[in-house]
């Protein structure tokens, strides 16, 4: 299976803050990755798929690039409603795979 | 409005069995792939299994593989996965997700889940 990495596994933020996330992959997946946002005690939500689209209804501040195995998740400028955990995940193949998580702290 | 509402989770000896079902609504559901995504007590997310969206081509976690599996009624808009030999590991919130209708390997909606709790 493939390993996505995620770093750094927390970050503590301010309001108005410029956050990047990585994620890697263990081999190749071109640019067949998801972005993922979850609040506590609800369900996941779609932020980009195929590691730059945005999805429908998704705010302009959240951004995605790479390809091959590295790739970001930018916030350019953090809101209230962005402290949250993030997930990156690939489709390349089954299984599909996660990677561990990001949490996005109030500083 | 677009829903997945799960159901059939519960209390489970190890080694015993569990059917839970994926009720979907708001969208024409033959139209998509759909699959099962878990979350263990403070853990991430750990996709379970998949199908398509005439039930011909199914996949799964290594994890569950040989003990699950997961099927689908069109006809009544359900999703489903059999679960069997549970283990302490299958602990988790069970989600059913939506495949996105463009890039069929993304997840566009996704139920609150249903609890699973594997336990002596």
């Amino acid at each position: 299976a493939i390993r996505m990495t995620q770093s750094p596994s927390s970050l503590s933020a301010s309001t108005g803050d410029r956050v990047t996330i990585t994620c890697r992959a263990s081999q190749g997946i071109s640019s067949y990755l998801a972005w993922y946002q979850q609040k506590p005690g609800k369900a996941p939500k779609l932020l980009i798929y195929a590691a730059s689209t945005l999805q429908s209804g998704v705010p302009s501040r959240f951004s995605g690039s790479g390809s091959g195995t590295d790739f970001t998740l930018t916030i350019s400028c953090l809101q209230s409603e962005d402290f949250a955990t993030y997930y990156c995940q690939q489709y390349y193949n089954y299984p599909r795979t996660f990677g561990q998580g990001t949490k996005v702290e109030i500083k | 409005e677009v829903q997945l509402v799960e159901s059939g989770g519960g209390v489970v000896r190890p080694g015993g069995s569990l059917r839970l079902s994926c009720a979907a609504s708001g969208f024409t559901f033959d139209d998509y792939g759909m699959s099962w995504v878990r979350q263990g007590p403070g853990k991430g997310l750990e996709w379970v299994s998949g199908i398509n969206w005439n039930g011909g081509n199914t996949g799964y976690a290594d994890s569950v593989k040989g003990r699950f599996t997961i099927s689908r009624d069109n006809a009544k808009n359900s999703l489903y996965l059999q679960m069997n030999s549970l283990r302490a590991e299958d602990t988790a919130l069970y989600h059913c997700a939506r495949s996105h209708i463009v890039v069929a390997g993304a997840f566009d909606i996704w139920g609150q889940g249903t609890m699973v709790t594997v336990s002596s």
